[in-house]
């Protein structure tokens, strides 16, 4: 069964400096992956997207994300984040389904606490 | 695009007590889902629309859980006899098939509808 791990539950860092959130997946087929940012009370918003082709993806707000096949992982970085990064981050797994749809499969998250 | 949309935002009911959650998809899309995420967890799946048709159900949706989608258009998520460990934000997203291939439009998510049960 595909299932996706988030290495690190916190990820506390300072403003301006680089982070890197991690990533894992497994899936004995293809996949498509997504990261979502989640700000407090709100529902998620889509970062950025890996279907095929360029392994390195870009997404909104300066972050990116490479896709390693070798090493089933997909992290998410940004050279210089900001106060505004504060949130909560998921890494998802498409999944396609016998009936021929496909859903995600999140990990837990990973909170970015960006200090001043 | 309006975005999808929930109602209420925020629910506080007794246990035993039932309640109604209603999500409006983007207009053109076709599929719809409904999450459920705890506090600290990852949105997990309950349930599966392809227009009006319910393609999949979760095991986590109890017989307590229904959810509808009538004419392919809204959805309501009901849950009967509510348990405080119902409590949890609910999310609906909606996304747009591209017939003949296995990708889909990322899913795109409301804002959600917090539950808690007292």
């Amino acid at each position: 069964a595909q299932s996706v791990t988030q290495l690190d539950s916190q990820v506390p860092v300072f403003e301006e400096a680089p982070v890197e959130l991690r990533c894992n997946y497994s899936s004995s087929v293809s996949v498509y992956l997504f990261w979502y940012v989640q700000y407090p009370n709100q529902g998620l918003q889509l970062l950025l997207k890996y279907l095929s082709g360029s392994t390195l993806v870009k997404g909104i707000n300066g972050f990116e994300a490479e896709f390693n096949k070798s090493q089933t992982s997909f992290h998410l970085r940004k050279p210089s984040v900001h106060i505004s990064d504060t949130a909560e981050y998921f890494c998802a797994v498409s999944v396609l389904s016998s009936g021929g749809y496909n859903k995600l499969i999140f990990g837990a998250g990973t909170r970015l606490a960006v200090h001043p | 695009d309006t975005g999808v949309s929930q109602n209420p935002r925020h629910k506080i009911t007794k246990r035993g007590q039932n309640v109604t959650f209603r999500c409006d998809p983007i207009s053109e899309h076709n599929r719809l889902y409904w999450y459920r995420q705890t506090l600290g967890q990852g949105p997990e799946f309950l349930t599966y629309f392809q227009n009006e048709a319910q393609l999949e159900k979760s095991r986590l949706l109890s017989d307590r859980f229904s959810a509808e989608r009538p004419k392919g258009s809204f959805s309501t998520l009901e849950i009967q006899r509510t348990e405080q460990g119902d409590s949890a934000m609910y999310l609906c997203a909606s996304s747009l098939a591209h017939p003949g291939g296995p990708y889909n439009s990322p899913l795109h998510f409301g804002n959600g509808t917090r539950l808690t049960v007292t």
